[in-house]
């Protein structure tokens, strides 16, 4: 079993819908979660950062994780075509030495 | 601030050539990762450097790949011979931390 799983889509949506995204993970010491965004032919850009259970909110992105069911999601709200990446989710816990990535969704906004 | 720095972009070598990466990180970070993407996946995670010593390089297939980073700047990863398999982009990033990782564009290379 992969530490991280996630769906790798691709998932299409009109402009302006919610896209939710999601990983489950099995390591339970894992207590630092972000998801980057990757456009093509680039590197992963830091999107979001949560530390332990609960929401974050930045804008139009809201990043949760529950660490009861070892899983977390990235919602988009009114979802732009410049939204269209592939979004990897990524996780470590303390003393690690690494993040520990799931395989990356493809999301395509379609105008 | 500028991010990440990697040359080059794009690489293509026969197999058993040899190629070598180069990455500059953002000024201060004395935290420097060199991870491999294989189309498809997400990053794993090749060899962590802190400031000029080898903290992680368990995944590093030394057989074939090296990695120095001298005066804890600037980082160089080589790869020789390479085979096939080794057709993957390589994200250098660095960090204050290891929480928040800031990648660079990538190295595209394509083994034939």
């Amino acid at each position: 079993q992969k530490e991280v799983e996630q769906d790798p889509g691709p998932l299409s949506v009109p402009e302006g819908a919610i896209v939710s995204l999601n990983c489950t993970y099995s390591n339970s010491a894992f207590q630092y979660f972000m998801w980057y965004r990757q456009y093509s032919r680039k590197g992963p850009e830091l999107l979001m950062y949560t530390y332990s259970s609960g929401n974050k909110e930045d804008g139009r992105f809201t990043a949760q994780v529950d660490k009861s069911s070892k899983y977390i999601s990235l919602f988009i709200r009114d979802s732009q075509p410049s939204d269209s990446a592939t979004y990897l989710c990524a996780m470590t816990r303390t003393g690690a030495n690494n993040l520990f990535f799931g395989t990356g969704t493809r999301l395509t906004v379609i105008p | 601030e500028a991010g990440v720095a990697q040359s080059p972009r794009y690489k293509i070598i026969e197999k058993r050539q040899s190629v070598a990466f180069w990455c500059n990180p953002i000024s201060g970070h004395a935290t420097l990762y060199w991870y491999q993407q294989i189309l498809g996946q997400g990053p794993k995670l090749l060899i962590q450097f802190q400031n000029n010593g080898v903290v992680d390089d368990s995944q590093l297939p030394k057989d074939r790949f090296s990695a120095e980073r001298l005066k804890g700047v600037d980082s160089t990863l080589k790869i020789q011979p390479a085979k096939l398999e080794d057709s993957a982009v390589y994200l250098c990033a660095s960090s204050l931390n290891t929480n928040e990782q800031y990648f660079g564009p990538g190295t595209r290379l394509t083994v034939t």
